[in-house]
């Protein structure tokens, strides 16, 4: 139980483009998800908190209008990359957290993640 | 200061031995604990988690926490080559609220 996929697991891109990545709860609803990106040797990096329904709430730092967040279901959220560059080049991994997935301790499961090439 | 600490390694131990891994956070009001695991260009996975002081078991994993010290740990008993990853330890004040991340200690075990 508690699977979580993301889609595409790569992508290579021009810069100016955007992408769109797809974060899926695929046995549970997912009232929260998350999404962190991580840059190489690095830890995780939270960039926002998405809940279903609900405006994400961004990191302090993190471009809310470069980075768009929608979560419009229990079961998937979204994160657009727009007009990305090569600094955005990164590996972006989403989690999510919900109902019949703990007994109330906050565990998130992760995706397996997207990496990102920014050309 | 950092939230969360940890000990970036790596820490090297032999096929078998007993591999101690430490965290420390600084928020008092953190409930829950949790470590995930990490391989080379793959996304977390989570091993454990524990909320109360003492000792919470699993398999070949150990999870201790002591909260007067603001510590927690993960002993992996007969370490094995497939252990070798790096591991986050996180916490989280519950909730709902978001975990929060320690760096990580990178886990190499030896043949």
């Amino acid at each position: 139980g508690a699977v979580v996929s993301q889609h595409p697991s790569r992508v290579i891109c021009k810069s100016g483009t955007s992408v769109k990545i797809e974060c899926r709860s695929l046995d549970f609803q997912a009232t929260t998800m998350f999404w962190y990106r991580q840059f190489p040797k690095q830890s995780l990096m939270l960039m926002a908190t998405s809940n279903e329904g609900s405006k994400a709430t961004y990191e302090q730092g993190v471009e809310k209008d470069k980075f768009l967040i929608n979560h419009a279901s229990l079961t998937l959220s979204t994160l657009t990359v727009t007009s990305a560059h090569p600094e955005d080049s990164s590996f972006y991994i989403c989690s999510a957290r919900g109902l019949g997935t703990s007994g109330g301790y906050n565990e998130q499961f992760f995706g397996p993640g997207t990496r990102l090439t920014v050309l | 200061q950092k939230e969360v600490e940890q000990n970036s390694g790596p820490l090297s131990v032999p096929e078998g031995a007993i591999a101690s891994l430490n965290c420390t956070y600084s928020d008092r009001g953190s409930q829950s604990f949790f470590w995930y695991r990490q391989y080379s260009g793959k996304s977390p996975e989570l091993i454990m988690f524990i909320y109360s002081n003492g000792d919470k078991e699993d398999g070949r994993f150990t999870a201790q926490l002591n909260k007067a010290s603001q510590y927690v740990s993960l002993l992996i008993r007969d370490s094995q080559p497939s252990d070798s990853a790096t591991y986050l330890c996180a916490d989280s004040r519950g909730g709902g609220n978001k975990l929060t991340f320690g760096t990580g200690t990178q886990l190499k075990v030896e043949l």
